[in-house]
């Protein structure tokens, strides 16, 4: 079976904290995402990466950064932290392939931002 | 540009009765169309996928979706509703790597 990991359930965090957010995944996936989900809103995409050290911006990437130094590892950075990134977070995997394949996803991950 | 609506935000139905899950899509070509449900605390576990070929697909836990082209609808039904189904359920559309969610549709079992 896939698995994607995230390194924390749950978090808390000061307004202006630098936070880090990981996601391991273990089927050499080439495609990592980071989503966040937000009541009535549904998953937003917040970053992409289809290769180590590449990434893409999706459609909300405002007071976010990533890293993919690793093939398995994508990392999510709030450089300073705000309140309004309240949020749960949720990374995904996929094979990138010629078709839009379906993603697998992590537990999430409940960031509160005091 | 891609998008998915799920008119229904929260719907309520008896154990044992039949649901249908409503998802209409926005996408310029030939839509790759998924359902992803998720459970309280969980994170998203994929039901069924749409890429071409028979517009009526079987997807895990009794579930089954019809592509309809002609009213760029992708709904989810089930005959006959365990408890175990009370969950989000996210319709997306995908393209250029990415998969686009509509907002969920969230599912209340009453016994």
């Amino acid at each position: 079976d896939v698995k994607v990991t995230q390194s924390s359930r749950y978090l808390v965090k000061r307004t202006g904290e630098k936070v880090f957010l990981e996601c391991v995944q273990d089927m050499d996936h080439e495609n990592m995402f980071w989503y966040r989900q937000d009541p009535g809103l549904g998953l937003r995409l917040i970053y992409f990466s289809y290769d180590v050290k590449m990434k893409e911006k999706g459609d909300i990437p405002e007071g976010y950064s990533v890293s993919r130094e690793k093939k398995e590892r994508f990392s999510l950075i709030l450089e300073s932290a705000s309140t309004n990134q309240t949020s749960m977070y949720l990374c995904a995997s996929s094979f990138r392939g010629t078709l839009i394949n379906e993603q697998f996803f992590g537990p999430g991950t409940r960031l509160t931002v005091l | 540009a891609q998008s998915v609506t799920q008119p229904d935000i929260h719907i309520t139905v008896s154990e044992g009765a039949s649901l249908e899950l409503r998802c209409n899509y926005s996408y310029g070509a030939t839509p790759y169309l998924f359902w992803y449900v998720q459970s309280p605390g969980q994170g998203l576990q994929l039901l069924l996928k749409y890429f071409s070929g028979d517009t009526l697909v079987q997807g895990i836990k009794g579930f089954e979706a019809e592509f309809k082209r002609s009213q760029s609808s992708f709904n989810l039904r089930k005959p006959s509703v365990h408890w175990s189904d009370a969950a989000e359920y996210f319709c997306a559309v995908g393209g250029d790597y990415k998969l686009s969610f509509g907002a969920g549709t969230t599912v209340t079992v009453r016994a």
